[in-house]
């Protein structure tokens, strides 16, 4: 069975930089995996961050990248803002299953 | 405007069945992938299930053991999901998602389940 690991929660301040990772838990990810992060705030249906690693749709702020950082997928959200505070969860194509991460609580404070 | 609308939710049962339905505008679903995606409350996201754009492959989350069923009816341009043999652990909101390019780019608000007797 295949496991996505993120950090269960994280904060930063205002301002300031994080970044969050995505495992898996027996090898590593790559771009084949096609990494996606989605946002999510309470009572709201996710949001695309970034997809296919490192792709930012139209209208997500430049402020969050995504990468690959060793064997992990990576986000990386740059001068992070209070409206940041948010649960997100990457998402990864391993084979044929495709599967969640358990996802980060972020809080900016 | 690209919309998902999902409906079919409720109280059931265990061991009851629900027809899930989605419900979309904008985009004919005949041309994209489609997936299933629930959340159990307070939980992370789930996949459950998806369809290539040309009606197969289909595919499911190993944990549902058989138990879900995708179908799509391109007339009403709308997506299916049978859930069978409900267990407590299957009370979620299913999300119906458009795939572009391995992003899911359009999200319904979703469609509440409860297993409960």
């Amino acid at each position: 069975q295949t496991v996505v690991t993120q950090e269960p929660s994280f904060s930063v301040s205002p301002g300031g930089t994080v970044t969050l990772t995505c495992g898996l838990s027996s090898g590593s990810v790559s771009t084949s995996n096609y990494p996606s992060w989605y946002q999510q705030t309470p009572g709201q249906s996710p949001r695309t961050l970034i997809y296919s690693t490192n792709s930012r749709p139209s209208g997500v702020p430049d402020r969050f990248s995504g990468s690959i950082l060793g064997n992990k997928a990576a986000l990386t959200i740059t001068g992070a803002q209070a409206e940041d505070e948010s649960d997100y969860f990457c998402f990864l194509y391993v084979g044929s299953d495709r599967v969640f991460g358990g996802g980060t609580r972020l809080t900016v404070l | 405007e690209v919309q998902l609308v999902e409906s079919g939710g409720g109280l059931v049962q265990p061991g009851g069945s629900l027809r899930l339905s989605c419900a979309a505008s904008g985009f004919r679903i005949s041309r994209y992938e489609m997936n299933w995606v629930r959340q159990a409350p307070g939980k992370g996201l789930q996949w459950v299930s998806y369809i290539d754009s040309s009606g197969t492959p289909i595919s499911y989350a190993d944990s549902l053991q058989g138990r879900f069923i995708l179908s799509r009816d391109n007339a009403k341009n709308s997506l299916y999901l049978q859930v069978n043999s409900l267990r407590d652990e299957d009370t979620a909101v299913y999300y119906c998602v458009r795939e572009v390019r391995r992003n899911f780019d359009s999200w319904g608000r979703g469609t509440l389940v409860t297993v409960s007797s």
